[in-house]
């Protein structure tokens, strides 16, 4: 099982459309869960955090299931703005690589 | 700066030659981090540092690949002999620490092409 598995897209919704991304992780023990986002031909951006209790901001939502292993993010009534790659990102045991495992992430594209 | 800083934004060099690729992080953090993204594809883990150390080298495509970090800010990446599949966005990141809790800053990227 890849550390972080992303449903790559693309994902092509209308204005308005609610949509939501799922991603798994395989390491039990992480603690520290992130939805990125990344524009064509940007650097990725912070997007928001992922907290047990799930949490949300504005039109975007995240839920962590722990048991399952996996977290979701929900975009609600979709802007052509939210166009972008979603990168999900889950902490690793302190190592040689770094604190984060990065995704390859999930296209979303909306369309008018 | 508020952000991190990358230059140069664009480099365009022939095979062959030598590239340096430099990086400022956020002023206060001690983590600094190095990715690879090749058009299309997701990132790849290249080197990181806490402090003026790297843990591990070893994510570092070849020997020709170096990275060093002084007075725990700048950093520079160093290219020898580039060759036409080193073509990509570099990517500098930092964080407070290597913390679990600490989310990685970008910077803008180096877009490194080989002719």
């Amino acid at each position: 099982r890849k550390e972080v598995e992303q449903d790559p897209g693309p994902f092509n919704v209308p204005e308005g459309a609610t949509v939501a991304f799922n991603c798994t992780y395989s390491n039990s023990a992480s603690q520290s869960f992130f939805w990125y986002r990344q524009d064509c031909r940007k650097e990725p951006k912070l997007l928001m955090s992922v907290y047990s209790s799930g949490n949300e901001d504005g039109r975007f939502t995240a839920q962590l299931n722990r048991a399952s292993q996996y977290i979701s993010l929900l975009i609600r009534d979709s802007k052509l703005s939210d166009s972008a790659t979603y990168l999900c990102v889950v902490n690793r045991d302190q190592g040689s690589q770094g604190n984060l495992i990065f995704g390859k992430g999930t296209k979303l594209s909306v369309k008018p | 700066g508020a952000g991190v800083s990358q230059s140069p934004s664009n480099k365009v060099t022939e095979k062959g030659k030598d590239v340096e690729l430099r990086c400022d992080p956020i002023s206060g953090h001690t983590a600094l981090y190095w990715y690879r993204q090749r058009l299309g594809q997701g990132l790849e883990f290249l080197i990181y540092f806490q402090g003026n150390s790297a843990p591990d080298k070893s994510g570092l495509p070849s020997d020709r690949f170096s990275a060093e970090r002084t007075g725990e800010s700048v950093s520079t990446l160093t290219i020898q002999r580039t060759q036409q599949e080193d073509s990509a966005v570099y990517l500098c990141a930092s964080s407070l620490g290597v913390g679990w809790a600490a989310p990685q800053h970008f910077g803008d990227g180096t877009r490194l092409s080989i002719l």
